[in-house]
């Protein structure tokens, strides 16, 4: 089947420190994988995506690469902000499914 | 331009009580997502419309879950006698066409739903 699991929360930080939220994935066949942010108040929003193995996907500072080996899809960011604290989805998905599989969600806190 | 809303944006209702849920998608989405988030888990999928295609239901709980849309526009979910069980906020999507690596979704805020 196919499923997510990431790192549960909450993540608390002080302002420019590094971040890593961790995700684990299991799929058939060739997931996409994706990195969904919800800042408080507002709908989820995608951030980052990689399609296929190797794959990085970035924005806004944050990374993320699709590493098939270890089943894995880590969110990185080198300096977090303050204006980073939210909760961070990890999800997978193939072409054409109806359905995404989302992870439970990572609180970030981040400490000015 | 303005993105997915969905009302009431909270719901309190007593056991046994009817619910109705609304979500307007982005104009010109043909895809739309139901999706349920208990507290402290990830988002569980209920249902899903593309155009006039008949609806993919696999992810409704029970048959006291239903969900209408008609054509590319307006959806509503409605929960017949509800239970605590249901306490969760539900969540809407939309995208240009079925969901893949290329058509990005995008959410609506939500409807807290709790049930005393």
């Amino acid at each position: 089947g196919n499923s997510v699991t990431q790192m549960e929360g909450p993540v608390t930080l002080s302002e420019e420190a590094f971040l890593t939220i961790n995700c684990t994935y299991t799929a058939t066949g060739y997931p996409s994988l994706f990195w969904y942010v919800q800042y408080p108040g507002e709908g989820l929003q995608l951030l980052l995506k990689a399609t296929k193995a190797d794959d990085k996907g970035s924005n806004k500072g944050f990374e993320a690469t699709y590493r098939k080996e270890t089943t894995s899809f880590h969110l990185e960011k080198g300096s977090v902000q303050v204006s980073d604290s939210a909760v961070y989805f990890c999800a997978l998905g193939r072409n054409n499914f109806n359905k995404f599989y989302f992870g439970s969600g990572t609180k970030l806190n981040v400490k000015p | 331009g303005a993105g997915v809303s969905q009302s009431p944006s909270n719901k309190v209702t007593e056991k046994g009580k009817d619910v109705e849920l609304r979500c307007d998608p982005i104009s010109g989405h043909t895809a739309l997502y139901w999706y349920r988030q208990r507290l402290g888990q990830g988002l569980e999928f209920l249902i899903y419309f593309q155009g006039n295609s008949a609806p993919d239901k696999s992810g409704l709980p029970s048959d006291r879950f239903s969900a209408e849309r008609t054509g590319e526009s307006v959806s509503t979910l409605t929960i017949q006698r509800t239970q605590q069980e249901d306490s969760a906020v539900y969540l809407c999507a939309s995208s240009l066409d079925r969901a893949s690596s290329y058509n990005e979704q995008f959410f609506g805020p939500g409807t807290r739903l709790t049930v005393l």
